[in-house]
């Protein structure tokens, strides 16, 4: 079965230090990748995706992911990371021979100290 | 421009009972999906609706669950009866249409979601 992961449940970064969460998805179809964040009490907002072309993708908020398709892995990061970012961060997958739904990972969430 | 919008936010009901959720997407969106999030667990797609056509409803959990989007703009989504199982968050999402993709091609496709509902089952 095609599977996305998360492997960080739970990070916690210092205000101003970089991010970066980890997507790695099981390897097959071409995938169509996407980071989505949910802060409390909001839906699910996109961060960014990649369908093709350049391999590195900016998004919104100072954020960018770079897709590895050697490493199965669609890694999203920040260079300077703000109160404002702790949220839950969700890494998606559409494999193109499943249909259009999305794979979800089971989300990071981050927790930014002062 | 609004977004997807979901109602209600939360709902607290008793098991055995009737829930139905609504979920209005981006004007002009023809596809819609649902999915859901049980505590602790990876949100889950449930199914997608072409219009008022189901697409695909392979993540429907039972029959306990009935999906309907009559004349193709909002949708609503039945849980009846509800099991404690059942609780947990339930995204709707829409996109619009590529009908490349439909035929074969090879265009992603964004789907923008709502703030969910919250339906706990006591």
């Amino acid at each position: 079965a095609q599977s996305v992961t998360q492997p960080d449940i739970h990070i916690t970064v210092s205000e101003g230090a970089s991010l970066e969460l980890r997507c790695n998805y099981s390897y097959g179809a071409t995938p169509y990748l996407f980071w989505y964040v949910q802060s409390p009490g909001q839906g699910l907002q996109l961060l960014l995706k990649y369908f093709s072309g350049d391999t590195l993708v900016q998004g919104i908020k100072g954020f960018e992911a770079e897709f590895k398709r050697s490493q199965s892995s669609f890694n999203l990061r920040k260079p300077s990371v703000h109160w404002s970012d702790a949220a839950e961060y969700f890494c998606a997958v559409e494999f193109s021979n499943s249909g259009y739904a999305l794979n979800f990972g089971k989300g990071t969430s981050l927790l930014v100290t002062p | 421009e609004a977004g997807v919008t979901q109602f209600p936010s939360h709902s607290v009901i008793e098991k055995g009972q009737t829930v139905t959720l609504r979920c209005d997407p981006i004007s002009g969106h023809d596809n819609l999906y649902w999915y859901r999030r049980v505590m602790g667990k990876e949100i889950k797609f449930l199914l997608h609706f072409v219009k008022e056509s189901k697409q695909d409803e392979s993540g429907m959990p039972n029959n306990r669950f009935l999906a309907e989007r009559t004349g193709g703009t909002y949708s609503t989504l039945k849980v009846q009866p509800a099991e404690l199982e059942d609780s947990g968050v339930y995204f709707c999402a829409s996109s619009q249409v590529d009908y490349d993709r439909l035929a074969g091609g090879k265009l992603g496709d964004t789907q923008y979601f709502g703030p969910g509902t919250r339906l706990t089952v006591l």
